[in-house]
């Protein structure tokens, strides 16, 4: 158990819709980072969040947006979903900036139909 | 952006016997890591590498960062069925504040009893 979670575990849905997919960093962590994992394309960074504010960027469709709260936690919203969006979506923590080791979450499995 | 060629694919090996597995990169990286990922779960940091030429185990497992810091490779020794999963190389490159990871495609292996 690597300390990160990851909320929901599934998620199916249809073209066209919007949803949130939630993280908790380790305690103690302050960066959050998005990784989409795809058959084809592996795993990618999307956007990395240090203490509330974004980072840096990734590979992230303009159709994906996230966010890091207060308490630290991040949300990734994907909207106007379309079939090759359907993948893994791991979110994973560091202590600081990221120069120490990421640590991942069990991700979320998006499914779009 | 940046590319890791990750090699084999897959393997299918007998128990006891060694494996290997590379990465090659067509830039320089700062930090070499070896993750795997098991089904339903995010990957697993094994070894991570800081200074070109390093040569670093962990248990039965040992990686080493190229000379050129262009590539890196991670040796199982004498694999139990265990071992199965899907080996990761990734490369860091701090720059900028941003230390976000580029993924090979993954070893994907199998150890037959």
């Amino acid at each position: 158990d690597s300390g990160v979670t990851q909320t929901p575990k599934h998620l199916i849905t249809a073209t066209g819709q919007r949803v949130t997919l939630r993280c908790s960093p380790r305690s103690g962590d302050l960066s959050v980072y998005w990784y989409q994992q795809s058959l084809d394309q592996g795993l990618q960074f999307l956007i990395q969040y240090y203490n509330g504010e974004e980072r840096a960027k990734g590979n992230i469709l303009e159709r994906f947006s996230a966010q890091q709260f207060p308490d630290l936690h991040s949300e990734l919203n994907l909207s106007s979903l379309e079939l090759g969006d359907s993948a893994l979506y791991f979110c994973a923590s560091s202590v600081s900036l990221g120069e120490e080791t990421q640590y991942f979450g069990p991700g979320t499995r998006l499914l779009v139909l | 952006g940046q590319q890791l060629n990750q090699s084999p694919q897959s393997m299918f090996i007998q128990e006891g016997e060694d494996v290997s597995m590379n990465c090659t990169s067509s830039s320089i990286f700062n930090t070499w890591l070896w993750y795997k990922q098991e089904p339903g779960e995010g990957p697993v940091l094994l070894i991570a590498l800081y200074k070109a030429g390093e040569l670093t185990s962990n248990g039965r497992l040992t990686a080493q960062f190229g000379i050129t810091r262009k590539d890196s490779f991670l040796n199982i020794s004498a694999s139990i069925p265990s071992d199965v999963g899907i080996y990761f190389c990734a490369g860091q490159l701090s720059g900028a504040g941003s230390y976000q990871l580029t993924f090979g495609k993954g070893t994907k292996l199998s150890v037959i009893p």
